[in-house]
């Protein structure tokens, strides 16, 4: 089983900073199977990023994503108020097509 | 409407069985594969299993192999997540939600169940 670690677990920061979560896989991924998601307070999962550095249907484009093999990330250009929530990135190249621990993305 | 819609909330004693739903609506079920993902209080998203309710093809996280069973009927457009006994670690909220047509990340999301084990 693959292991994903992410990284911070808490970024606080201010609206229009600038956010980057890092998420790590115990194995080499190909990037094409790299997803991230965004979480808000009672609300589902919503799919972000896929394939690595592919935004979903829309997603605004201060979020991209990068990274290959085991490092990856997610970058927030400017935070907006809505964007304050935790974010899982999940590899699905092996099964079972595990989640990491998430990053909460706080107000400072 | 494009969406995946859930069950209700579960209040459940330890021992107890219990089947949750999922109805799809506004694209082919069968189509889609469809998967299951638990989240314990406050804590991050687990992988449970998926189903492809076309030929009913299941496949499970070991985690959760023996633990849950994984089911649909495509004729009403519904997958199923059952327990035949209950535990209180299975105390959580539990998302159904649909992998895309060619990758196995998940594209569509329901609202979740809340499922309570107490005594």
């Amino acid at each position: 089983e693959i292991v994903l670690t992410q990284s911070p677990g808490t970024l606080s920061l201010s609206p229009g900073e600038r956010a980057t979560l890092s998420c790590r896989t115990s194995q080499s991924v190909s990037s094409t199977f790299l997803a991230w998601y965004q979480q808000k307070p009672g609300q589902a999962p919503r799919l972000l990023i896929y394939g690595a550095s592919s935004r979903a249907t829309g997603i605004p484009d201060r979020f991209s994503g990068s990274g290959s093999g085991t490092d990856f990330t997610l970058t927030i250009s400017r935070l907006e108020p809505e964007d304050f929530a935790v974010y899982y990135c999940q590899q699905y190249g092996s099964s079972p097509f595990t989640f990491g621990g998430g990053t909460k993305v706080e107000i400072k | 409407e494009v969406q995946l819609v859930q069950s209700g909330a579960e209040v459940k004693k330890p021992g107890e069985s219990l089947k949750i739903s999922c109805k799809s609506s506004g694209f082919s079920f069968s189509s889609y594969w469809i998967g299951w993902v638990r989240q314990m209080p406050g804590k991050g998203l687990e992988w449970m299993g998926i189903i492809y309710p076309g030929d009913s093809d299941t496949r499970y996280s070991p985690s959760f192999q023996g633990q849950v069973t994984i089911s649909a009927d495509k004729s009403i457009s519904t997958a199923y997540l059952q327990w035949s006994s209950l535990k209180a670690s299975d105390t959580a909220m539990y998302y159904c939600a649909r992998r895309t047509r060619n990758y196995w990340y998940l594209d569509l999301w329901g609202r979740g169940t809340l499922v309570t084990v107490s005594s």
